[in-house]
């Protein structure tokens, strides 16, 4: 079935370090492809999302680049900060239908 | 806009127990979600709706989890008898089009 592997943490940074968290999907169509964030104590919500090949999305510094050859979606942002010490959820979906998540990766940066 | 509202926000049950959690979707929004996502793992779809029919249940432990959407609008999730393994966070999700998905801050179930 359709689903999204991303990498696995935790991922524990310094402050304005770089930051990549790698993620592959497979799917029988063409999905989108979402990125979501979930800070502690919170509920879910939208960073990015990219809907067709080399759609690019970005966020608060961050983005992600819909690559269809090699079925990826990663995220990067290029200087964290305390307040991005969150989970990172992958997901994608196909025609508007359920979103699928990945695991997600738990990033902790430090000061 | 208002968001995705659910309560209660927080349950703790005996096992055996039942238990039914509320979900008030975005004004509109025809497509409703129930998700499950237990600690350490990603969010799996339970159920969806479109306005108050089922379009997927399929990972819906039927014997023991209903669900049912009146009206096109607000849902509940109950769960009877509970189970040690269903404790998680529950979230609620509505959409419109396609990309445009709003999750509720969830209730987290523990069951002791």
């Amino acid at each position: 079935g359709d689903s999204v592997t991303q990498m696995e943490g935790p991922v524990t940074l310094s402050e304005e370090a770089f930051l990549t968290i790698n993620c592959t999907y497979t799917a029988t169509g063409y999905p989108s492809l979402f990125w979501y964030v979930q800070y502690p104590g919170e509920g879910l919500q939208l960073l990015l999302k990219a809907t067709k090949a080399d759609d690019k999305g970005s966020n608060k510094g961050f983005e992600a680049t819909y690559r269809k050859e090699t079925t990826s979606f990663h995220l990067e942002k290029g200087s964290v900060q305390v307040s991005d010490s969150a989970v990172y959820f992958c997901a994608l979906t196909l025609n508007d239908y359920k979103l699928s998540f990945g695991a997600g990766t738990t990033v902790t940066v430090r000061a | 806009e208002a968001g995705v509202a659910q309560s209660p926000r927080y349950k703790i049950i005996e096992k055996r127990q039942s238990v039914a959690f509320w979900c008030n979707p975005i004004s509109g929004h025809a497509t409703l979600y129930w998700y499950q996502q237990i600690l350490g793992q990603g969010p799996k779809l339970l159920i969806q709706f479109q306005n108050n029919g089922v379009v997927d249940d399929s990972q819906l432990p039927k014997d023991r989890f209903s669900a049912e959407r009146l009206k096109g609008v607000d849902s509940t999730l109950k769960i009877q008898p509970a189970k040690l393994e269903d404790s998680a966070v529950y979230l609620c999700a509505s959409s419109f089009r396609q990309g445009g998905y709003t999750f509720g801050s969830g209730t987290r179930l523990t069951v002791v």
